[in-house]
């Protein structure tokens, strides 16, 4: 049974709004939480994270919230660029350095010129 | 340039021929983990390795094998494959610091179809 979840397989916004990607985890343990983004043809690359110990990171155009009492996390984009354009998955584990990652199924984003 | 390369990029085999998927990585990692992709299952471990010859299983070992006998190559083994092992695999390295999930490394992918 996956324990995170992204229940949006796909999202398209318009290039400048605001794309925003959600991600819910059943496993009230995890408390270290990653996003990662996959261009078609290559492998993932790590995007930004937060600890359990925040609810909010923020990198740049992109921020990331995390609500532990609803088990559920956010990535923001602002503003999307035609760049964006990937495959963004979750990730949760157990600390920073707990090498069993759990990811979700991914969301597909597209931005619109 | 630091990466993590696996070979062959693309594989078509058949059931119950063997087939070796070679990762070999350049930044002197301790840590090397296989993953498989599957359209509505994102990424799930198969097997990871902490160091030479130290290896685990992760959350879907079954019909696989790996071994690590050098630090940069971790190869993935299916002695028989199925067709239920026809899937997008990755290869990812680490370092072992407290920081290693935000400095995984992976590779470019090898998509395995087994007929």
């Amino acid at each position: 049974d996956q324990q995170v979840k992204q229940n949006s397989p796909s999202l398209s916004v318009q290039e400048g709004r605001i794309s925003i990607l959600n991600c819910d985890y059943t496993n009230s343990m995890f408390d270290y939480f990653l996003w990662y983004k996959k261009y078609p043809a290559e492998g993932p690359t790590f995007l930004i994270s937060i600890s359990s110990i925040k609810d909010k990171n923020e990198d740049g155009r992109f921020t990331v919230f995390l609500n532990k009492s609803a088990k559920h996390l956010s990535l923001h984009i602002v503003p999307s660029q035609p760049g964006d354009s990937a495959v963004y998955f979750c990730a949760a584990s157990y600390r920073s350095n707990d090498y069993k990652l759990s990811f979700g199924a991914g969301t597909t984003v597209t931005v619109r010129a | 340039e630091a990466q993590v390369t696996q070979n062959p990029r693309y594989l078509i085999t058949v059931t119950g021929k063997k087939l070796t998927v070679t990762c070999s990585q350049n930044m002197n990692h301790e840590y090397m983990s296989w993953y498989r992709q599957d359209p509505g299952l994102g990424l799930r471990q198969i097997y990871y390795s902490m160091n030479v010859e130290v290896t685990d299983k992760g959350d879907v070992p079954e019909g696989y094998k790996v071994s690590r006998k050098e630090k940069r190559n971790f190869p993935l083994i299916l002695e028989s494959p199925s067709p239920n092992q026809t899937s997008l695999y990755f290869c990812a390295s680490s370092t072992r610091d407290r920081t290693a999930n935000e400095k995984l490394f992976f590779g470019s992918g090898t998509q395995l179809s087994v007929l």
